[in-house]
């Protein structure tokens, strides 16, 4: 069974860090990309980071680059987030998921296929 | 960026039909995912490609798409399909690297 479990929120007052983890189990993790999505209370789901499988390629949001740094450890089969200079925007649950793609003779599908429960991160002093 | 705009809101009456739109240009390149979100909960896919729904996923939940615009159409809507629903495709514009989401749709079941 594939089991995404996140950790590492919690409350941080402004300009802060914080290290989100995400623990992968039931499939080859050293396989997938993954990604953080957020969403703040009340809000939609936000896509922030992405990292490809050997974690050699990285790519981010807009309003998260330059402060947040995804990275991941196959041998540990875990995803981190990395957040710095955090700001009262950033409150959110941050979510994991993994990426799954699937090539057709038309369009490219990109989805989530495994979501984790989710982390609280809250800024504020 | 990309941005992909879906209506805020909709309604349907228990066991009839509700589509649920999703626009945006990286539908010219991407098929959209779909997710459904209750209240507390992690998003859970519920369409992805041109119109597969993972294991567990029940029928009634279909997908398509033309152009820029992608649907999600539940036939026969449950109690239990009411719950907030985004789409999601990777983004087309300058950063192919990227992913964005939709506005999010509130679907009520009456």
């Amino acid at each position: 069974e594939v089991q995404l479990v996140e950790s590492g929120g919690g409350l941080v007052q402004p300009g802060g860090s914080l290290r989100l983890s995400c623990a992968a189990s039931g499939f080859t993790f050293s396989s997938y990309w993954m990604h953080w999505v957020r969403q703040a209370p009340g809000k939609g789901l936000v896509w922030v980071s992405r990292i490809n499988s050997d974690g050699s390629s990285t790519s981010y949001a807009d309003s998260v680059k330059g402060r947040f740094t995804i990275s991941r450890d196959n041998a540990k089969n875990t995803l981190y987030l990395q957040m710095n200079s955090l700001r009262a925007e950033d409150t959110a649950v941050y979510y994991c998921a993994r990426e799954e793609v699937m090539t057709t003779v038309t369009l490219r599908a990109h989805y989530f296929d495994y979501w984790g429960q989710g982390t609280l991160v809250t800024v504020s002093s | 960026s990309s941005e992909l705009t879906q209506d805020p809101a909709v309604s349907v009456a228990l066991g009839q039909t509700v589509r649920i739109t999703c626009q945006g240009d990286s539908l010219r390149s991407y098929y959209a995912s779909w997710y459904q979100q209750k209240p507390g909960q992690a998003p859970v896919l519920v369409i992805y490609g041109k119109n597969n729904r993972p294991s567990g996923i029940p029928d009634r939940f279909s997908g398509s798409s033309s152009g820029n615009t992608a649907s999600l159409t539940i036939t026969g809507a449950q109690a239990e399909d009411e719950a907030d629903y985004y789409c999601n495709s990777r983004d087309s514009s300058g950063n192919h690297h990227n992913y964005v989401f939709g506005t999010g749709t509130k679907v009520t079941v009456l």
